[in-house]
């Protein structure tokens, strides 16, 4: 298994609240991602990094800031958390941008209430 | 333009079965079509992938047919089991490289 650790598992929080979750990886791969996974939407990209402080917008950023000091770690945050943001919240690293293939983490529930 | 559009949304077959999920796509610079598998509290891993140059891929019992005149593609698992029992995702790579990925299936198989 890829080296992905997601941090925290489960989460449960109210509305309102800022909530960040935490993305580490070992592998030393340049492009890091942040999904979303919901029942008939299938995975949604968020926002992916291409580098230590390069990051860009997927298509459902809105809401979502994300950061990345250490090529190591990168991070996604909620400022304000709404119950529209209860979701599963995957990483996923590659080699290259172009890639072919993602390796993702075990994935990050959250429920807002 | 950016869709992939998968069905059916689940599956149910016996094992030994051959569950079919099928994709279409409308973004003919769509360069990677690949398929993810995943399981029960775990995250998506590249099952298979196929390029728009070839029609067919077999790795063990999972096959990958692909039709780029009607752009669609189908993964096909033959003998299933019920280890192949996960949610199954198909995908388009674009030109900038970002995965577009389909809805989903879930496929359960009955022992």
């Amino acid at each position: 298994d890829a080296g992905i650790t997601q941090s925290p598992r489960h989460k449960v929080t109210e509305t309102g609240t800022p909530v960040t979750l935490r993305c580490h990886q070992t592998e030393n791969h340049r492009y890091m991602y942040w999904y979303r996974q919901d029942p008939g939407h299938g995975l949604r990209l968020i926002h992916y990094s291409y580098g230590v402080k390069d990051t860009d917008k997927g298509e459902v950023s809105d809401g979502y800031s994300v950061s990345r000091s250490k090529t190591e770690d990168f991070l996604l945050t909620l400022e304000s958390a709404t119950s529209s943001q209860t979701s599963v919240y995957f990483c996923a690293i590659s080699r290259e941008l172009i890639a072919g293939e993602l390796f993702f983490g075990e994935g990050s529930r959250l429920t807002v209430l | 333009q950016q869709q992939v559009k998968q069905s059916p949304q689940s599956l149910i077959v016996q094992k030994g079965g051959i569950p079919i999920i099928n994709c279409a796509y409308e973004n003919t610079a769509f360069d990677y079509f690949p398929w993810y598998q995943q399981f029960p509290g775990k995250g998506p891993a590249l099952l298979i992938a196929i390029r728009p140059d070839v029609s067919e891929k077999k790795e063990g019992r999972f096959t990958i047919s692909f039709n780029k005149s009607a752009k669609q593609f189908s993964l096909h698992i033959m003998d299933s089991q019920p280890g192949d029992s996960a949610t199954y995702f198909c995908a388009g790579r674009g030109s900038q490289g970002n995965l577009i990925f389909g809805k989903g299936t879930k496929l359960s198989v009955k022992p």
